[in-house]
């Protein structure tokens, strides 16, 4: 069965540390790969996809996410994160060949940014 | 543009009976999904509705229904309500079934 793993429940740092959230799925077809992020008291929202081509993409507010086939990951990267950053971050995987579509979410990872 | 709206935003139900919540798809999107966000947990994929038909379901029972009607708006219908039931229902659209999806801002459902 597909399914879609956060490794990180929570995570805290400082401003302009390095941020890298783990996702990995199991599912042997093609996948549609997003990123979605919660701010507090706001809707989920994309950050970024991968559909095809460059395995790095690149998304909103300075974020990016690499797709290694071979390890099943799609892990999300900021190279500095700010004190906006501080919502709820979650990695969700679609599989593009079936018949039928089903999306799976992560549990998701809280990210608290230190001031 | 208007985005995705769900309706209502707040709902209380007794253990037994049933509900209906509503969504409403951004313009020009012809796919709905709908998921269930229990506290702390990621959203759970209940099903998809692609041009009217259901493209795809969770692992939810079959007192757990759906429409989408012409306008592509789509209708989640919940059965003997449960305790376990009470949640936030998030209905999120897409242009196409596997495109990125824009979220409503769900409704929140007690069961008590």
């Amino acid at each position: 069965a597909q399914s879609v793993s956060q490794h990180n429940h929570h995570v805290i740092l400082s401003e302009a540390a390095s941020l890298e959230l783990g996702c990995n799925y199991s599912y042997g077809g093609t996948v549609n790969l997003f990123w979605y992020v919660q701010y507090p008291g706001q809707h989920l929202q994309l950050l970024l996809k991968y559909f095809s081509g460059d395995p790095l993409v690149k998304g909103i507010k300075g974020f990016e996410a690499e797709f290694i086939k071979s390890k099943f990951s799609f892990n999300l990267r900021k190279p500095s994160v700010q004190w906006s950053d501080t919502a709820e971050y979650f990695c969700a995987v679609n599989a593009r060949d079936s018949s039928a579509s089903k999306i799976i979410f992560g549990s998701g990872t809280r990210l608290s940014i230190r001031p | 543009e208007t985005g995705v709206t769900q309706s209502p935003t707040h709902l209380i139900k007794t253990r037994g009976q049933q509900v209906t919540l509503r969504c409403s798809s951004q313009s020009g999107h012809n796919t709905v999904s709908w998921y269930q966000q229990a506290l702390g947990q990621g959203p759970q994929f209940i099903f998809q509705y692609y041009r009217e038909e259901e493209n795809g379901r969770g692992n939810f029972p079959p007192r757990f229904s759906g429409l989408q009607f012409p306008n592509y708006s789509s209708e989640l219908n919940v059965n003997a309500l449960e305790l376990d039931d009470s949640a936030l229902y998030l209905c999120a659209s897409s242009l196409e079934a596997g495109y990125e999806q824009y979220f409503g801002p769900g409704t929140r459902l007690t069961v008590t």
